[in-house]
């Protein structure tokens, strides 16, 4: 059973860049047929897709965050990696990494989250 | 604002049939499957349905998926007390070339 787990500050200040990690377990990442993930929910509110990375280092980004946002794989460390620039208190939020196999399977798994808050 | 539509609340008694509605467009469910997700409070979301009705293992079969067109809806039948928490709907959209979500519904047993 694959595991996925977040990590990374849980406190960034306002205009730097917030950088979390989600390393994957009990799986490869370099598994065929897998998207990776990174999702968001601010508190108390609804779920938002930031992006998704395929073990080639193929990405698509939701277009409402792209110019701040990079999504990185390494292989070699069975983990994948979010870059969000320029961080604003409206960042602040629960981050999640999920993976799917096809559009038709939905976000089959999930890590159990891990909280960011943008302050000064 | 989400870009799927969903009621922010719903309730009902245990041993209930409840439904969940989500609303969308041509550009995800009416042209994607659509998934649904059960957040407990303070956990991650769990996939609950796929592929408009599809349980994964697990998953008691008091929870059914359907869709029509652009709009979708999760029935929860013999309602449990371990079931109040909040459930989301997911599609893939096409325009935005990317998941979408509805905005949740709480659900209360009452």
């Amino acid at each position: 059973q694959v595991q996925l787990q977040e990590s990374g500050p849980g406190l960034v200040k306002p205009s730097q860049t917030l950088s979390l990690t989600c390393t994957v377990s009990g799986g490869s990442i370099r598994s065929s047929s897998y998207y990776w993930s990174w999702i968001r929910q601010p508190a108390g509110k609804g779920l938002e897709w930031i992006g998704r990375i395929y073990a080639s280092g193929s990405t698509i980004y939701n277009p409402s965050l792209k110019s701040r946002v990079t999504i990185s794989v390494d292989t070699s460390k069975n983990h994948f990696s979010l870059k969000l620039s320029s961080v604003t208190a409206a960042d602040t939020a629960v981050y999640f990494c999920a993976r799917y196999n096809d559009i038709l399977t939905g976000l089959s798994s999930w890590g159990q989250g891990t909280l960011v808050t943008v302050s000064s | 604002q989400s870009v799927l539509t969903q009621p922010p609340s719903a309730s009902g008694t245990p041993g209930q049939r409840v439904t969940i509605s989500c609303s969308g467009d041509t550009s995800n469910i009416g042209s994607n499957t659509i998934s649904w997700y059960q957040q407990l409070p303070g956990t991650a979301p769990k996939l609950l349905i796929y592929d408009n009705n599809q349980r994964p293992s697990g998953v008691p079969d008091r929870f059914s998926g359907s869709k029509s067109g652009t709009s979708a809806s999760l029935a929860i039948s013999g309602l449990q007390s371990e079931d109040e928490a909040d459930y989301y709907c997911a599609a893939w959209d096409d325009s935005l070339n990317g998941w979408v979500f509805g905005g949740g519904t709480k659900l209360t047993v009452l």
